[in-house]
């Protein structure tokens, strides 16, 4: 089974309007951690948020937020007021357990803002 | 303050050649490691290493070493390399094991 399932290969999103980019993970593992990186087309690989698994708040960072749904299993990406430079792949990933190096990435979903 | 630093940034071999990419981070930070990115496959990690001194394989460390050099640099080598290696390799680094890891900017390797 997939650790980490990212459904939307790619969006269009029309600027100004938030958008929600799907990330649900398998685990059974009670402590975890999730992250959300951008890679532009430049390449580089961005952190853009984190949130732990015994964390209740969702975590946010400016125009992103991470809706976390720890029953269902889902840690979503809300980007909200997107403009054109979110255009971009965007990366969920996870470690599980503590002490763990291994971070287990999606495939990716390749966002695209309409000017 | 430049974060995880790479080279080179592109790199073409033919078969059979062997070379090694370079990773600096200047952070300070203790945990460093090596990912591969394939099309359609995310990043998968090839080794890390937690602190100076030690390194240990990851999910696709086959025709791969590395070295810890010190606690800033850490560098991934092929001996032999193959078509099969062709990927974008992305070095990281992180405070500790548990920590948010930071990537380098990547270098472009193609296998002829």
């Amino acid at each position: 089974a997939q650790k980490i399932t990212q459904t939307q290969p790619g969006m269009f999103v029309q600027e100004k309007e938030a958008v929600t980019l799907d990330c649900t993970y398998d685990t059974s593992d009670q402590s975890y951690g999730l992250f959300w990186y951008k890679q532009p087309s430049s390449g580089e690989m961005i952190f853009l948020i984190y949130q732990g698994s015994y964390d209740e708040q969702n975590a946010t960072e400016g125009r992103y937020s991470l809706n976390f749904q720890k029953a269902r299993k889902s840690a979503n990406l809300v980007i909200s007021a997107s403009q054109p430079g979110d255009s971009a792949m965007y990366f969920c990933a996870m470690r599980e357990g503590f002490g763990n190096e291994k971070l287990t990435f999606g495939t990716g979903t390749r966002l695209t803002i309409i000017p | 303050n430049a974060g995880v630093t790479q080279t080179p940034k592109f790199q073409v071999l033919k078969t059979g050649q062997s070379m090694t990419l370079q990773c600096a981070q200047d952070m300070n930070h203790n945990s460093m490691y090596w990912y591969r990115q394939d099309p359609g496959m995310g990043l998968r990690l090839i080794y890390y290493s937690a602190s100076e001194g030690t390194t240990d394989k990851g999910e696709v460390p086959n025709g791969y070493n590395v070295s810890r050099l010190n606690k800033r640099e850490f560098s991934l080598r092929l001996e032999s390399a193959a078509p099969s290696q062709t990927s974008v390799y992305f070095c990281a680094s992180s405070g500790h094991l548990t920590d948010t890891q930071y990537f380098g900017p990547g270098t472009r390797l193609t296998v002829l």
